[in-house]
């Protein structure tokens, strides 16, 4: 399979735990986005990646928040000290440069926090 | 400021019939606008896009939508509905100059009744 994939696809943690999600984008693709979806509304946009550089980061990512794109190629997103609001699907997608080019979206992960 | 409204929330049709979900947008900029679908368990997948070229689009499982400047409307359209179409649908506007940044409409839940 050569799409874009998450892991792990479901994660249940409790109140105050740390986790972190992994994001294997297609691989001739430098352009790699994390976005975050709540129930019943559309993903909303966290940050981008241009190979290793983060270039962009929504205000919805607060400190707890960080993430990560080591050589440029699979990413990272850490959630510390994890709060209910923070359940969620977390989407990753990627897509090459230059112009409109359109973004490939893994499946998830969708996060609970109990 | 660049936004997509999507007017119904919810929509449902018959097996056979046409189906219609609307969608307004809101650019200063010649847009680039998308419908994704998104099956439950899957990840999002590109229908179709538009980047200023013809103002009818074409896409998969015999889908199309309009881009209509006046009407600042990207409505998807399918004459014939199918029982496998029941799904969430997301019209998007590419952000100009973000990084191909994607904004989500709130999303129409598509049901197909036999």
């Amino acid at each position: 399979d050569t799409g874009v994939s998450q892991d792990p696809r479901h994660k249940i943690t409790k109140r105050g735990q740390n986790v972190t999600f992994r994001c294997d984008p297609i691989s001739e693709h430098n352009r790699l986005y994390w976005y975050r979806q709540t129930l019943g509304q559309g993903p909303e946009f966290l940050t981008y990646f241009q190979n290793e550089a983060q270039l962009e980061k929504s205000r919805l990512l607060s400190d707890r928040f960080s993430a990560e794109r080591p050589k440029g190629s699979f990413s990272t997103l850490e959630i510390q000290r994890t709060e209910q609001g923070d359940s969620a699907m977390y989407l990753c997608a990627s897509s090459a440069t230059g112009g409109r080019t359109e973004a490939f979206f893994g499946q998830g992960t969708r996060l609970t926090v109990v | 400021a660049q936004s997509v409204t999507q007017l119904d929330s919810h929509v449902s049709v018959s097996e056979g019939t046409p189906v219609l979900l609307r969608c307004n947008y809101s650019s200063s900029y010649s847009p680039s606008l998308f419908w994704y679908v998104q099956h439950p368990n899957k990840g999002l997948q590109l229908l179709l896009k538009y980047t200023s070229a013809a103002t009818l689009v074409k896409g998969i499982n015999g889908f199309e939508a309009e881009f209509k400047k006046s009407e600042t409307s990207f409505h998807l359209t399918k004459p014939s509905a199918h029982m496998s179409d029941a799904a969430e649908y997301f019209c998007v506007v590419m952000v100009a100059g973000g990084y191909n940044k994607l904004i989500f409409g709130a999303g129409t839940r598509l049901a197909v009744h036999p």
